[in-house]
């Protein structure tokens, strides 16, 4: 079946660094990847909608210039958190669709990567 | 857009008995359902899923049941095992694919 892989699985940075997650669809073209954001016994929160070759798409209150989105290619996605602070601290997942038989939009699955844990410190 | 609620928000029960867990969502136009299951420290995995127009579907332990006129579907699993222990999600996707998930409930199977 459809993997997504993310890397790196942790990560522990210092304050004001900036730190860059890369989403990969293994064995699938994505044209459309979502990056999610999750805190501790908490839901997912949908940050953005990352679009191969154009703008991501970021949920109302997400600072687009504080999470940089790329998605230069149909099998990979990188979120960039910038200058991260303490705050930034936390689980970020990133998904794919997945084409169902014949490519019907109707039949799309979403497919999540392992999650991302940052820690700033 | 559409709002997915869930319940309960956390469930135990003894192995070998049932759990159930139920989601209700509010835009008639959804058309998908997935059960998404997440362990500790990992991302969430697509344990079964339901198209509306379909009202039951079955994989082994693990069913779920869609009510398309009151808008909930639920999450049926028989005879827990303690593996069964996780964070369980539910979703609705809309015609224009967005995805809305519930809140979660978390799972302890007591040995």
């Amino acid at each position: 079946g459809a993997v997504v892989s993310q890397h790196p699985s942790w990560v522990i940075c210092k304050s004001g660094t900036s730190v860059k997650i890369e989403c990969r669809s293994l064995d699938f073209q994505a044209t459309t990847m979502f990056w999610y954001r999750q805190f501790p016994k908490q839901s997912l929160m949908l940050m953005a909608t990352s679009n191969e070759g154009s703008k991501a798409t970021y949920e109302q209150g997400v600072e687009k210039d504080k999470f940089l989105i790329n998605h230069a290619s149909l099998t990979l996605s990188t979120l960039t958190v910038t200058s991260a602070h303490p705050e930034d601290s936390s689980f970020y997942i990133c998904s794919a669709r997945v084409n169902g038989p014949s490519g019907r939009s109707g039949a799309n699955v979403l497919t999540f990567g392992a999650g991302s844990r940052l820690t700033v410190l | 857009g559409e709002n997915v609620e869930q319940h309960p928000s956390t469930l135990s029960v003894q192995e070998g008995d049932s759990a159930v867990i139920k989601c209700t969502y509010s835009d008639s136009a959804s058309n998908y359902f997935p059960w998404y299951k997440q362990e500790l420290g990992k991302g969430p995995q697509l344990i079964i899923d339901i198209r509306s127009n379909v009202g039951e579907k079955k994989d082994q332990r693990i069913a779920v049941t869609l009510n398309k006129t009151a808008k909930h579907f639920s999450l049926h699993i028989t005879e827990t095992q303690p593996e069964d222990s996780a964070v369980y999600f539910c979703a609705a996707r809309k015609v224009s694919n967005q995805f809305y998930f519930g809140t979660g409930t978390s799972l302890t199977v007591i040995p």
